[in-house]
């Protein structure tokens, strides 16, 4: 079965701009979650959205929002990019909320000039 | 709050050779515990995950962890690794019953195995 797809893979951006990153789970699986990664933080939870609605909250500011469809798929939104920004953004998903077992895409590549 | 310590933040070692990596957490209720493992430029790929039951988990690749109640610890180890093993190992920890989905991550250890 197809794994989870992340869209775009790379994607330069000035700062200021805002970007969203699209997210399609493995089908069959409701709950969605997004991570950060950068050298110096390692990898950060953002949010978990489960059947349209978010679940958890990392500690990001409110520049960082995302939302589910009823088709699962989820988009997350960074808006007045900072430099800082420029991470591995990974999206995760799962068949349930209680956690068995993360299936990860291949993340999209964000870089903030 | 949950917190993940992985001691090493780069082992090296020759091929052939074992290797353990360690992972401690920090909780107080029921945890998951799990090993990704991420090549360069790759998402996570999950090596294994402990749940509950037997502390001894096997995953792919030949590797294996044991869950360590009293010492909260989730140690990964392979008794004989491969060049191919040269990548980085991520512990994480979940807490179903709180936390949904949220995996916590340790800071991650750069494995490089040497011919």
């Amino acid at each position: 079965k197809a794994g989870v797809t992340q869209t775009p893979r790379y994607l330069i951006k000035t700062r200021g701009q805002q970007v969203t990153l699209s997210c399609s789970p493995i089908s069959g699986h409701r709950s969605v979650s997004w991570y950060q990664q950068t050298p110096g933080q390692g990898l950060q939870f953002l949010f978990e959205y489960f059947s349209e609605t978010q679940r958890n909250k990392g500690n990001f500011p409110g520049r960082f929002s995302g939302r589910q469809f009823s088709n699962s798929r989820s988009e997350m939104n960074v808006s007045t990019l900072e430099l800082g920004d420029s991470a591995l953004y990974l999206c995760a998903s799962s068949r349930h909320r209680q956690n068995t077992e993360a299936f990860f895409g291949q993340g999209t590549r964000l870089t903030v000039v | 709050a949950q917190s993940v310590t992985q001691l090493d933040s780069q082992v090296p070692v020759f091929e052939e050779a074992p290797v353990e990596l360690r992972c401690n957490y920090s909780s107080s209720v029921s945890v998951y515990l799990f090993w990704y493992v991420q090549y360069p430029n790759q998402g996570l790929q999950l090596l294994l995950k402990y749940l509950s039951g037997s502390t001894l988990v096997k995953g792919i690749n030949g590797f294996e962890a044991e869950f360590n109640k009293s010492q909260t610890s989730f140690h990964l180890r392979k008794p004989s690794v491969h060049i191919s093993d040269t990548a980085e190992y991520f512990c994480a920890v979940s807490e179903p019953d709180n936390a949904g989905n949220m995996l916590t991550f340790g800071g991650g250890t750069r494995l490089m195995v040497k011919p």
